[in-house]
Order: structure tokens, then C-alpha cells, then sequence
């Protein structure tokens, strides 16, 4: 089984912080996404990354920065948390290039900025 | 521009009946996929079924069945004889080859409560 872990299911941050959300999935995905979900929203893509060292702004990227440097794991980094930035988090993984292939997801972080 | 409408922000069920949660799509590419995913009260997405632009006929999934009507752009989930364990949010999510087969696109999700 495909299986997506992320470092915290909870999280609590003062503004200003540098936060960091990491996730980890074990099935040699070439592709790892980080979604944050807000109600009444959906999932909105921040980052994604298609190969180690390699990364594509998603459709809000602002505020947000991520790293990949080995292919199973996948950083999400806020610089400096602002309470704006307090949601849900998901990770997801998949296979690359085929359009079939389903994104598999983590437990997602729920970040409170205060 | 790519996009993905559910128009049901709440729907509810009786247990054992059918369901249908309503999703529409917009994208100019002609090669696409449609996804269903399940979100319980624990957080995590659980991929339930695709549709490919191309295959011709409806996918099914056990209880779950996509309503497939290209020309309508709809990628309608149909949930068959509902259980308690079916209440969760439901996001229809679309990717395509401008997306370079890798994005995905999610819709605002519909929330099912299903009553015994």
C-alpha cells in the first residue's frame, strides 16, 4: 500500500515563525504536492514537484517556500507564519505523465497560526 | 481556464438509498481525467474512482458509478445503497494535458450526511 505520512497531525505557531511541514511517501513517486484546504474552497495547490531538486509554483505560492531533496520527502516551509496562513495541510504523491494516475494523500497538518 | 463546480455544498441520505452529488467541469483540453475522492471526519483523501476523457463507457467502483456526459461536462458520482460510513465530504478534482497531467483541480466539495 501506497502510504503518505506527514510530521504533525496538529500544530500550533506564533506569527512570525518559521514553520516547517514535511512529508514523507515510501513508493518512489516522481510527484509530490503540497495542498492547503479551506472550507468552502477545496484544495488549492501551493507547490508541486516532479523530481528532486525540481519545483512548480502551484496557484498559491505566496508566503510559501518547499524542498525536495531526496525523491520521498517534500518540505513545506513557512518563512514567517501570519495568521492568514492557519488551515488544513495536505501532502499528496503520484506517478508522473500518465493522466490516469491518482494522487495518493497524507493525513494533512492543521496549522493555527496565532 | 480550468475548473471544477459542485454545486451542493450539503446533501443528505437516507441509509441504503442512492445518491447522486453533481460535479461540472471546464477546460478546453480534449485529453482529461475526472477524479472522485472521499474526505471522512479523520482528514485523509480517499481516491474513489476516475474517468478518462477518452474511455467510452461509465466507471464503476464497487457501490460508487460515475455519470459521465462529455457533452454536458459532467462527472456526476452515483453512491448505491448508502451506509453510515458514507457520510463524509466528497471532492470531484480534474487534471489535463495543459496541467501536464499532473495537476490536479478540485472543486469546494459537497458534504453527505447519511441517516439511518
Amino acid at each position: 500500500d501506497v502510504k503518505v505520512t506527514q510530521s504533525s497531525r496538529y500544530l500550533v505557531k506564533r506569527t512570525g515563525e518559521k514553520v516547517f511541514l514535511e512529508c514523507v511517501q515510501d513508493m518512489d513517486h516522481e510527484n509530490m504536492f503540497w495542498y492547503r484546504q479551506d472550507p468552502g474552497l477545496g484544495l488549492r495547490l501551493i507547490y508541486f514537484s516532479y523530481d528532486v531538486k525540481m519545483k512548480e509554483k502551484g496557484d498559491i505560492p505566496e508566503g510559501y517556500s518547499v524542498s525536495r531533496e531526496k525523491k520521498e520527502r517534500f518540505s513545506l516551509i513557512l518563512e514567517s507564519a501570519s495568521t492568514n496562513q492557519t488551515s488544513m495541510y495536505l501532502c499528496a504523491s503520484s506517478l508522473g505523465g500518465r493522466v490516469g494516475n491518482e494522487q495518493f494523500f497524507g493525513p494533512g497538518t492543521r496549522l493555527t497560526v496565532l | 481556464a480550468q475548473k471544477i463546480t459542485q454545486t451542493q455544498p450539503g446533501m443528505f441520505v437516507q441509509e441504503k438509498e442512492a445518491v447522486t452529488l453533481d460535479c461540472t467541469y471546464d477546460t478546453s483540453d480534449q485529453s482529461y481525467g475526472l477524479f472522485w475522492y472521499k474526505q471522512p471526519s479523520s482528514g485523509e483523501m480517499i481516491f474513489l474512482i476516475y474517468q478518462g476523457s477518452y474511455d467510452e463507457q461509465n466507471a464503476t467502483e464497487g457501490r460508487y458509478s460515475l455519470n459521465f456526459q462529455k457533452a454536458r461536462k459532467s462527472a456526476n458520482l452515483v453512491i448505491s445503497a448508502s451506509q453510515l460510513g458514507d457520510s463524509a465530504m466528497y471532492f470531484c478534482a480534474m487534471k489535463s494535458l495543459s496541467g501536464g497531467y499532473n495537476k490536479l483541480i478540485f472543486g469546494a466539495g459537497t458534504r453527505l450526511a447519511v441517516h439511518p
